[in-house]
């Protein structure tokens, strides 16, 4: 069955480090997103592509990168990380420019000490 | 400035009643809106959604409701289930907005056995 999966799951990780979280999805979906999950702040868009080598930046996208080489993996970097990027951090995809659902993955949830 | 709100941070019914879950937006732009409902360490999964042109879509036990005079839209679930009990974000979408999703902060409902 199709998918999307994220890795990993759960990371600690010390200010000031890189950091990157990976997203892999199999439903062959041309459009791919990164949000973080905070209290008191519901689902934040960070990084979003509509396909290879296209990269747009998101409501919150201050402190992170992405790169699409590829259709399946969307990999989320954390440039320098800060104490203020602990969160839950969501990949999803969907299948084009005119279909609006998109499919969540299972999350990572980043410590950042 | 938050364009789509969820005012109501949780909300507890009781078995085989009806949950209604609100929603209110701000940008007239918006033309499609979707539900999502979160387990803890989940992802979040679509559950139903509306276009603009219609005030009304159904799916089993699941219905939402649009007026847009009033930027607002609802939820409704009958009868309310113990597995229902989860995490509900409400997102919208403008045409021409490249597909971005903009979340509230969601609504968490407890329904009791």
């Amino acid at each position: 069955d199709a998918e999307i999966t994220q890795s990993p799951r759960h990371k600690i990780t010390e200010t000031g480090r890189q950091v990157t979280l990976a997203c892999h999805q199999t439903w062959n979906h041309n459009n791919m997103f990164w949000y973080r999950q905070d209290l008191g702040h519901g689902l934040r868009l960070i990084h979003y592509s509509y396909g290879v080598q296209d990269t747009n930046k998101g409501e919150v996208s201050d402190g992170y990168s992405v790169s699409r080489s590829n259709t399946e993996d969307l990999p989320l970097t954390l440039e320098s990380a800060a104490s203020s990027q602990t969160s839950v951090y969501f990949c999803a995809s969907s299948e084009s420019l005119e279909s609006y659902e998109q499919y969540f993955g299972p999350g990572t949830r980043l410590t950042v000490t | 400035d938050q364009q789509v709100k969820q005012n109501s941070p949780s909300l507890s019914v009781q078995e085989g009643r009806i949950s209604i879950l609100n929603c209110d937006y701000t940008n007239s732009m918006f033309d499609y809106f979707l539900w999502y409902k979160k387990y803890p360490a989940e992802g979040p999964t679509f559950l139903i959604s509306i276009s603009s042109i219609k005030d009304k879509n159904e799916d089993g036990r699941f219905t939402v409701f649009l007026n847009k005079s009033a930027k607002h839209l609802s939820l409704h679930i009958v009868p309310s289930q113990p597995g229902d009990s989860a995490v509900y974000f409400c997102a919208a979408s403008a045409w021409g907005g490249s597909e971005k999703l903009v979340f509230g902060k969601g609504t968490k409902l407890t329904v009791n056995p």
